[in-house]
């Protein structure tokens, strides 16, 4: 059974620092990207980027919200992703969701999500 | 401003057949791009219900159904069941600065 579970939410300063970690099991983890997205409360969905599989050479992208200041990483051996959160600030309060890639077209880049993380929340608040 | 839109809310009585609209443009859906739609309960994690346009994971039930056409996209639920009240969102791929990934702001459907 595929499953991904978040973990590393909670409360932060603005400006501070945090990691959520996204633990996979179910499934081979290195053929896969990972995504991650964020909901904030009352709203709606927000991709926030991806982490290639390793076979496709494990880069990130990222969606122009947010990047330079979160960062996507995998540990292969563990089978976790990683999102690391930086300079927060009170906008970035949400649930933090990650979920497995599908490729609808591989070389459009056209993806969908076929098995998500049950949420994390991150709350930045002074 | 979320770049794909769809109505905040439908509703619908049980055993009704209920439509969600998507509306792009031409650097997503009219792009030819594929549309995907996901379910999401309040309090839960989204659920991904149909692919591709019209492909509908296994577990989901056949009443769950996508089109596709020019700009636009629907999901139609025939035969509406309570359990079916949820939040329902369309995702796509956009070549602009604001994809790649795109989703719908959202659609709730209460069942009355």
């Amino acid at each position: 059974e595929v499953q991904l579970v978040e973990s590393g939410g909670g409360l932060a300063i603005p400006g501070q620092s945090l990691r959520i970690s996204c633990s996979t099991s179910g499934f081979i983890f290195g053929d896969y990207g990972m995504s991650w997205f964020r909901q904030a409360p009352g709203e709606g969905l927000e991709w926030i980027g991806l982490v290639r599989a390793k076979a496709s050479g494990g880069t990130a992208e990222y969606a122009a919200s947010v990047k330079g200041r979160f960062t996507l990483s995998r540990d292969e051996s563990k089978g976790i992703a990683y999102l690391h959160l930086n300079s927060l600030n009170i906008e970035d309060t949400a649930v933090y969701y990650c979920a497995r890639v599908l490729y609808s077209d591989f070389w459009s880049g056209s993806q969908y999500f076929d098995y998500w993380g049950q949420g994390t929340l991150v709350t930045v608040s002074s | 401003q979320s770049v794909l839109t769809q109505p905040p809310s439908v509703s619908g009585a049980p055993g009704q057949r209920v439509t969600i609209s998507c509306t792009g443009s031409s650097s997503n859906i009219g792009a030819g791009y594929d549309v995907h739609w996901y379910q999401q309960f309040p309090g839960s994690a989204p659920r991904l219900l149909i692919y591709s346009n019209n492909n509908r994971p296994s577990g989901v039930p056949d009443r769950f159904s996508g089109s596709k056409s020019g700009t636009s996209a629907s999901l139609v639920i025939s035969g509406l069941q309570p359990e079916d009240e949820a939040g329902y969102y369309c995702q796509s791929y956009d070549t602009s600065l604001s994809g790649p990934v795109v989703f719908g702001g959202g659609t709730w459907l209460p069942v009355l």
